[in-house]
């Protein structure tokens, strides 16, 4: 049963502190997502990339955020340093891009509490 | 970028069908229609997608408008696992087809 995998799946961090979250897209797929959720705002794009490359980061604090794909297993988000409101649900989604506009398929989410 | 309007809320009865509207009324030619729910607790999953005909698998309909300015997903029979929150996307065919969530609908399910 493919699926996309994130770890951790909770995360609780003293500001200031460093914090990478990790996403392992479903295998062959070639776009992966990543989403930030709190109540105030919903649902955010944070940044995508097709084949490695990013697209689009522009949803992205470029001061202390970053998103990378290092290989095609592994997509990486990560926050330097943490604030307390940086507390959200991050999610990250694959999909393949075969016929132009196919779906997406979602992880558990990693939920982080910074405080 | 082209925007969805979705009612906040709706409720409905357990077994009873459920049209959810969506109105997307500067839609482009190149935008599909996509809806995605998202379950307590749980990423948003796919639900259907569609550009001109109405669609039909196995979670749901979505019915379009001739003039594609609006659609609705319809569930045929609500269960009380159907209770998520809704959304309606509009997404483009091109090297941006980004997915872009609005606020969704939150569906109640009455037992």
């Amino acid at each position: 049963d493919a699926r996309v995998t994130q770890t951790p799946r909770h995360k609780v961090t003293e500001m200031g502190q460093e914090v990478t979250m990790r996403c392992q897209p479903i295998l062959g797929h070639n776009t992966v997502f990543w989403y930030r959720q709190t109540m105030m705002q919903g649902l955010e794009l944070l940044a995508y990339f097709r084949n490695r490359a990013p697209l689009d980061d522009s949803g992205m604090p470029k001061d202390r955020f970053s998103a990378e794909m290092p290989d095609a297993t592994l997509a990486t988000l990560k926050i330097q340093p943490s604030e307390p409101r940086d507390s959200a649900v991050y999610f990250c989604a694959s999909g393949l891009v075969l016929s132009r506009s196919t779906e997406a398929f979602f992880g558990q989410g990693t939920r982080l509490t910074v405080v | 970028d082209a925007k969805t309007t979705q009612p906040n809320s709706m409720e409905s009865n357990e077994e009873e069908p459920v049209h959810l509207p969506c109105n997307h009324s500067t839609i482009s030619g190149t935008d599909y229609i996509h809806w995605y729910r998202q379950l307590p607790s749980q990423g948003p999953e796919y639900v259907i997608h569609g550009l001109t005909s109405n669609v039909n698998n196995r979670m749901a309909s979505l019915a379009i408008a001739e003039d594609r300015k609006s659609s609705t997903l319809i569930l045929h029979r609500a269960t009380l696992r159907d209770a998520a929150v809704y959304y309606c996307i509009l997404r483009k065919m091109n090297r941006d087809d980004k997915i872009i969530f609005g606020k969704g609908t939150r569906l109640h399910i009455l037992p």
